[in-house]
């Protein structure tokens, strides 16, 4: 059973253009999560979705980010714009449809570096 | 408001040690309690959770964790350190689907 998949790894972007954020949650799992892991810092919440839901975007900076998660293919982090504050790693993590089962299976992440 | 505090930022112990990662949080209800791992450069592993029930959890790996309410606190331990156990360990309370994280403490070990 694959896990939670991301793509790319690493990413690198100038300042003002797009990144796009891939995740695939493990089979069967049907809620995501995205979380931002900033240099010397732990992770922070963004956002919480289900198919075709946005649940949770407490966390989603108000400006330039937007996530999706639509019916078939995999979640998309966007982040419009880029500044060099968004260098970062971005964790995907997914948990099975049990409203109080929190246990949830991180991917690799991925690197964006904006130069 | 929920929080997780892991008060060492970088703890070093000798290979063979035994191991205490200390973790408190502030939480209103009953709360839900997990410890990851992450090695340089990977995502998140699971070591252990606390959902109910029993106050001492065992994870992989040979790490356990306590659960002691009136201290707020949920302490990861292990008997006898490995190099390989050399990592960034987070402590993490589920909160409303989403879980928050402390700053993570850093463990070294020396040969």
């Amino acid at each position: 059973n694959a896990g939670v998949m991301q793509n790319p790894r690493h990413l690198v972007r100038r300042r003002g253009q797009e990144a796009r954020l891939r995740c695939s949650p493990m089979k069967g799992h049907s809620h995501v999560y995205w979380y931002r892991q900033l240099p010397e810092e732990g992770l922070k919440f963004m956002v919480y979705l289900q198919k075709e839901n946005i649940i949770d975007e407490s966390g989603m900076p108000k400006e330039r980010f937007s996530a999706e998660f639509p019916k078939e293919g995999p979640s998309i982090l966007r982040i419009q714009q880029v500044v060099r504050g968004d260098s970062a790693a971005y964790f995907c993590a997914s948990s099975q449809e049990t409203g109080l089962n929190y246990e949830q299976y991180f991917g690799p992440g991925t690197r964006l570096t904006v130069t | 408001a929920q929080s997780v505090t892991q008060p060492d930022i970088h703890i070093t112990v000798s290979e063979g040690a035994s191991l205490e990662l200390r973790c408190n949080y502030s939480y209103g209800a009953t709360p839900y309690l997990f410890w990851y791992v992450q090695s340089p450069g990977q995502g998140l592993q699971l070591l252990l959770k606390y959902f109910s029930g029993d106050t001492l959890v065992q994870g992989i790996k040979g790490f356990e964790a306590e659960f002691k309410r009136s201290q707020s606190s949920f302490n990861l331990r292990k008997p006898s350190v490995h190099w390989s156990d050399a990592a960034e360990y987070f402590c993490a309370v589920g909160a409303r689907g989403k879980l928050i994280f402390g700053q993570g403490t850093e463990l070294s070990v020396k040969p």
